[in-house]
């Protein structure tokens, strides 16, 4: 079956460090890839996402590579700022029938000053 | 003005009673979903339709009945409520049913006592 794990949260960093949030996948046929962020008492909003291998997803300065060859999208920031807290959910569609997103179980990030 | 809204945003209610949660999208889109958002904050469409069509239908309790009236409106009634029903409830929406952006509503914070 199609399965996103993320890893567990929080992830806690200063201001300013990097940030990584890995995700691996398992999928039937070719899936597109998408990472997205739920802030404080909102709903989900789409970060970035790649449909195909080698395609890098970029937005806010937030970075994911499909990597076929690992079956992983891991996201990525050289600096993040107090305003990137949030959950961050890895999901893939898998581009057969009637789409439809799996989602992983989310990591929450929390970013002190 | 707001993409996909969703009414009411809380909801507490008593455990056997029946309760409805309305969605609409002002995007034009023509597919919409719902979601279900555990307390582990573990994301799981339920259901979608298509031109008011329903076209994905996940194992979900019959007590959980979609209806779309319009191509814009996707409402959810839930009957005979249990406890195990207390989570968040998102509604999203998308252009098409393959390969498009789902655009996700606030939620609904459901809580059953």
């Amino acid at each position: 079956g199609n399965s996103v794990t993320q890893m567990e949260g929080p992830v806690t960093l200063s201001e300013e460090a990097f940030l990584t949030i890995n995700c691996t996948y398992t999928a039937t046929g070719y899936p597109s890839l998408f990472w997205y962020v739920q802030y404080p008492g909102e709903g989900l909003q789409l970060l970035l996402k790649a449909t195909k291998a080698d395609d890098k997803g970029s937005n806010k300065g937030f970075e994911a590579t499909y990597r076929k060859e690992t079956t992983s999208f891991h996201l990525e920031k050289g600096s993040v700022q107090v305003s990137d807290s949030a959950v961050y959910f890895c999901a893939l569609m898998v581009n057969t029938g009637f789409q439809k997103l799996v989602f992983g179980t989310g990591t929450r990030l929390l970013v002190s000053p | 003005d707001t993409a996909v809204s969703q009414t009411p945003k809380y909801l507490v209610t008593q455990m056997g009673n029946d309760k409805s949660i309305k969605c609409e999208q002002n995007l034009g889109h023509d597919t919409m979903y719902w979601y279900k958002q555990d307390s582990k904050k573990f994301l799981k469409i339920m259901f979608s339709y298509n031109n008011k069509e329903l076209i994905i239908n996940e194992t979900v309790p019959n007590r959980f009945s979609p209806k779309s009236p319009d191509k814009a409106h996707l409402n959810l009634h839930i009957n005979s409520l249990e406890l195990g029903d207390s989570a968040v409830y998102f509604c999203a929406s998308s252009q098409g049913t393959t390969g498009y952006e789902q655009y996700f509503g606030p939620g609904t914070r459901l809580t059953v006592t």
